[in-house]
């Protein structure tokens, strides 16, 4: 089953809006990652945040951490039409071995629009 | 661009066919992935391979076939598949184990279509 689910599915907002997209998982974890996926094209590593940690910054982005409620929330401020693609969050969970695996959730489609 | 390469990026073939996928990633990295993403469904990871040893399979249909001749290379030869693996299929890589980062860098993806 799939450890993280992306809240909402959809989201459209105009340009130079904040943009928040929420995550929920399932099981204990070692760190929870954000990646984003323009139409049809591979994944692309935006944020990462270690179970330890609370929130994170990055530019226009900003990665809180809830181990409590085993969520996390992505907010993008002032948006731009260059933002619109797909976020996934993804978990790494337990003993992570000689590999990282990556668990994803299915993703919320963001559409920023002029 | 991200270092990992695919090729192709498109492919279209009938289920009696015979195809590989290739990967290449120029990052020094030591493990890589293959993912199948369809549509509305979350990235399945399918097999990992860390310093060229299949370390995982998830219970991928034996007409799926990984090969990594090298810690730079992944190959996935596809023989008599079914319209139902149409999908994208992404390979990543990353640099493990290292403790700190488990980042995985991601090809552009082969779009495949089963006819």
């Amino acid at each position: 089953s799939q450890q993280g689910e992306e809240d909402p599915q959809a989201l459209s907002i105009q340009e130079g809006e904040n943009a928040t997209m929420n995550c929920s998982y399932k099981t204990s974890i070692n760190n929870l990652q954000w990646y984003r996926q323009n139409s049809g094209r591979g994944l692309v590593h935006l944020i990462l945040i270690r179970s330890n940690e609370r929130e994170k910054h990055s530019g226009r982005l900003r990665v809180t951490l809830d181990t409590s409620k085993k969520s996390s929330s992505l907010l993008i401020t002032a948006s731009r039409a260059a933002d619109t693609a797909s976020y996934f969050c993804a978990t790494t969970q337990g003993d992570t071995g000689t590999a990282s695996k990556l668990t994803f959730g299915t993703g919320t489609r963001l559409q920023v629009t002029l | 661009e991200t270092g990992v390469t695919q090729t192709p990026r498109h492919l279209v073939m009938g289920m009696t066919n015979k195809k590989s996928l290739k990967c290449e990633q120029h990052l020094g990295h030591n493990a890589m992935y293959w993912y199948k993403q369809s549509a509305k469904k979350p990235l399945e990871l399918m097999f990992v391979y860390s310093l060229e040893e299949r370390v995982e399979n998830n219970s991928v249909p034996s007409r799926f076939s990984p090969e990594c001749p090298n810690s730079s290379h992944l190959f996935l030869h596809l023989h008599t598949l079914q319209p139902e693996d149409s999908a994208l299929y992404l390979c990543a890589s990353s640099q493990e184990p290292t403790g700190l980062e488990e980042t995985q860098y991601f090809g552009p993806g082969t779009r495949l279509l089963v006819l």
